[in-house]
């Protein structure tokens, strides 16, 4: 079975500091995707980072960062210079090669004051 | 830009009412989704369809059913609501072959 796992409820941070998302994920599949979704308050998911799980390179986008290491099953995301505009849930979710489902984890409340 | 549309933010329904909500996406893609979104639960599949008329059960389609008549639409049906669905539905749609889903704004339904 495949489960998704972020420990981090809430997390409280304030403006211009770094904070980083945790991520640990389970799976028996060899090839395997996965993916960072921001949930602003308009409730709409967007679309972050997808990974394949062939691929470990770390990869930055501007402020943001991910850090995939297969040997922990983890995939974290750090945004760096924290903005009030970053306030948001982000999910992180995991898919297998051949199957159709996303399989996300509970989400990760990020408040970010000014 | 993918363009995946619910037709209500917010709906009030009574319970045991029959309750349908409505997703439609712009990209001819032939997944589309149906989750439910619940505090401390993440998002949960309810049912998805890889093709008109074809559907699968996700991990919680009890008191759920779906209607994909056309490619485009992807229907959500509440036979008889309660209190228990009251949460935030989220529809989603993907293409074969490229893996990220694409959602809508979501609809939130309280049953009263």
């Amino acid at each position: 079975a495949q489960k998704v796992t972020q420990a981090q409820t809430e997390i409280s941070v304030v403006e211009k500091e770094d904070v980083t998302l945790d991520c640990v994920y389970e799976t028996r599949d060899t090839t395997y995707y996965l993916f960072w979704y921001k949930q602003p308050p308009s409730g709409e998911l967007v679309f972050l980072i997808r990974r394949n799980s062939f691929d470990e390179q770390n990869e930055i986008s501007g402020r943001y960062s991910w850090n995939f290491q297969k040997s922990t099953s983890s995939f974290n995301f750090t945004i760096t210079a924290s903005q009030v505009v970053d306030s948001a849930v982000y999910f992180c979710a995991l898919k297998s090669e051949y199957g159709n489902k996303l399989v996300f984890g509970a989400g990760t409340i990020l408040r970010v004051k000014s | 830009d993918v363009k995946v549309t619910q037709s209500s933010r917010y709906l009030v329904k009574r319970t045991g009412e029959k309750v349908f909500l409505e997703c439609v996406q712009d990209m001819d893609h032939e997944n589309m989704f149906w989750y439910r979104q619940d505090p401390g639960l993440g998002l949960r599949l309810i049912y998805f369809s890889y093709d008109v008329k074809m559907k699968e059960k996700g991990d919680i389609p009890e008191g759920y059913s779906v209607s994909r008549e056309k490619k485009e639409r992807f229907s959500l049906i509440l036979e008889s609501a309660s209190t228990n669905q009251t949460s935030m539905y989220l529809c989603a749609s993907r293409n074969r072959g490229i893996t990220e889903a694409f959602f809508g704004q979501g609809t939130r339904l309280t049953v009263v």
